[in-house]
């Protein structure tokens, strides 16, 4: 089956670093990604849509500047958290459709990065 | 602004019970339904729901979507204690297809 790989799947960094995190398509190709963040007890919330080839669409209330998204490449997709804060701590989750599949396919998501900013 | 409702928020129940998960929605370009199952990571893949009136099943577990009322059910029948997690709904809207979720209903069964 389809598979997403998400790296890392857990980091801890200081306030005000950078995080990047990384999303793979590892046997289909992706066009379109998409990232959520996840809050203890809560649902995933659409953060943006990620693009190959243009820029990122972002939700509303998600700072483009601050979650920056790369997706320089059919199989990848990347998060940058940029001066990560300690309310930036979630857990991060990429999905991604097979492009080779209907637009109405289920999304594959990755295992998720639990992000914990000190 | 699309929406997606679940109920109850949580749940606990008996192992062998049947327990019924619900999930409305409110948006403005309906494709599919999906339901998934969240264990510690990434949600798995439950069922996807395009038509009214059609129930899929997968072995003990089964979904229905009535697109008139606007809702979809989630049935688990001989609850286990492997099925503790939170079921998430999730509607795929818009032309970029992207999934809006639910809060998700937090399923625990006990022995």
């Amino acid at each position: 089956g389809a598979v997403v790989s998400q790296h890392p799947s857990w980091v801890i960094c200081k306030s005000g670093t950078s995080v990047k995190i990384e999303c793979r398509s590892l046997d289909f190709q992706a066009t379109t990604m998409f990232w959520y963040r996840q809050f203890p007890k809560q649902s995933l919330m659409l953060m943006a849509t990620s693009n190959e080839g243009s820029k990122a669409t972002y939700e509303q209330g998600v700072e483009k500047d601050k979650f920056l998204i790369n997706h320089a490449s059919l199989t990848l997709s990347t998060l940058t958290v940029t001066s990560a804060h300690p309310e930036d701590s979630s857990f991060y989750i990429c999905s991604a459709r097979d492009s080779g599949q209907s637009i109405n396919s289920p999304l594959h998501f990755g295992n998720g990065t639990r992000l914990t900013v000190t | 602004e699309d929406k997606v409702v679940q109920s109850p928020l949580s749940l606990v129940v008996h192992e062998g019970d049947t327990v019924t998960l619900n999930c409305s929605y409110e948006v403005t370009n309906f494709r599919s339904l999906l339901w998934y199952k969240q264990e510690k990571k990434a949600p798995t893949f439950l069922f996807m729901l395009t038509s009214s009136g059609i129930e899929k099943k997968s072995g003990r577990l089964s979904s229905i979507l009535d697109k008139k009322e606007l809702f979809s059910i989630l049935n688990i029948t001989a609850t286990q204690t492997g099925d503790s997690a939170v079921y998430l709904c999730a509607v795929n809207t818009g032309t970029a297809s992207k999934l809006t979720f639910g809060t998700g209903t937090r399923l625990q069964v006990t022995l």
